[in-house]
């Protein structure tokens, strides 16, 4: 079985621009959350896609958006970066959407550095 | 709002010391309580559990009890390895509905060293 795979692991972009982070959730997962976990923090939920739809929202701006496939993949899209975007992004999936005690499984993250 | 309060590290522990990283939290209703651990540059695992009130999560020596009357779920271990090295963070999750992410503390560091 494999686990939450994160692509690419390193990124650098320049304030201003767009950045687009990808998950594949663990085989059997259909819900897919991400986190930003800024350096010496805990992760902060960003939001969640269950079968395709967003069911739920961090407090994060709408210049963080996002998508999921039919395959649960999913991608998380960053416009107009700034400084403070700069982090580590982790994506993480779950067998349900909720209702469930499972842990989410996570992967080993997208580290973004905006100059 | 959902919040977790850890204690502050960096912690240092020889080896076969005895560990305790305090945990308390906020939150309304019944929330299941998670430790997820972090080794350098990996994410997150999850290192136990415990979804109602006086459970017990375990995993690899490392344990945790759910205390609803003091909102705390303390981890522990009796006698840590240098393999356990690692940031380690409480988590909670509220139970039922649509309440489905996780709130984290900021994370303890251990070193243990030989």
């Amino acid at each position: 079985e494999t686990g939450v795979t994160q692509s690419p692991t390193h990124l650098i972009k320049t304030r201003g621009q767009q950045v687009t982070l990808r998950c594949s959730s663990q085989s059997g997962h259909n819900t897919v959350s991400w986190y930003q976990q800024a350096l010496g923090q805990g992760p902060q939920f960003i939001f969640q896609y269950y079968r395709e739809e967003e069911n739920g929202r961090g407090n994060f701006p709408p210049r963080f958006s996002g998508l999921q496939f039919p395959n649960y993949s999913s991608e998380l899209n960053v416009n107009a970066l700034e400084l403070d975007d700069s982090a580590l992004y982790l994506c993480a999936s779950s067998p349900g959407a909720g209702g469930t005690n499972y842990g989410y499984t996570f992967g080993s993250g997208t580290r973004l550095t905006v100059v | 709002g959902d919040s977790v309060t850890q204690m502050e590290g960096p912690v240092t522990l020889s080896e076969e010391a005895f560990l305790t990283i305090n945990c308390t939290y906020t939150a309304t209703g019944y929330p299941s309580l998670f430790w997820y651990v972090q080794y350098p540059g990996e994410g997150l695992q999850l290192l136990l559990k415990a979804t109602k009130a006086d459970d017990k999560g375990s995993n690899k020596g490392f344990e945790a009890t759910y205390r609803k009357e003091t909102t705390s779920f303390h981890l522990e271990k009796g006698s840590v390895q240098v393999s356990d090295s690692a940031v380690y963070f409480c988590a909670l999750r509220r139970s039922g509905g649509s309440n489905y992410k996780l709130t984290f503390g900021k994370g303890t560091l251990l070193t243990v060293n030989p």
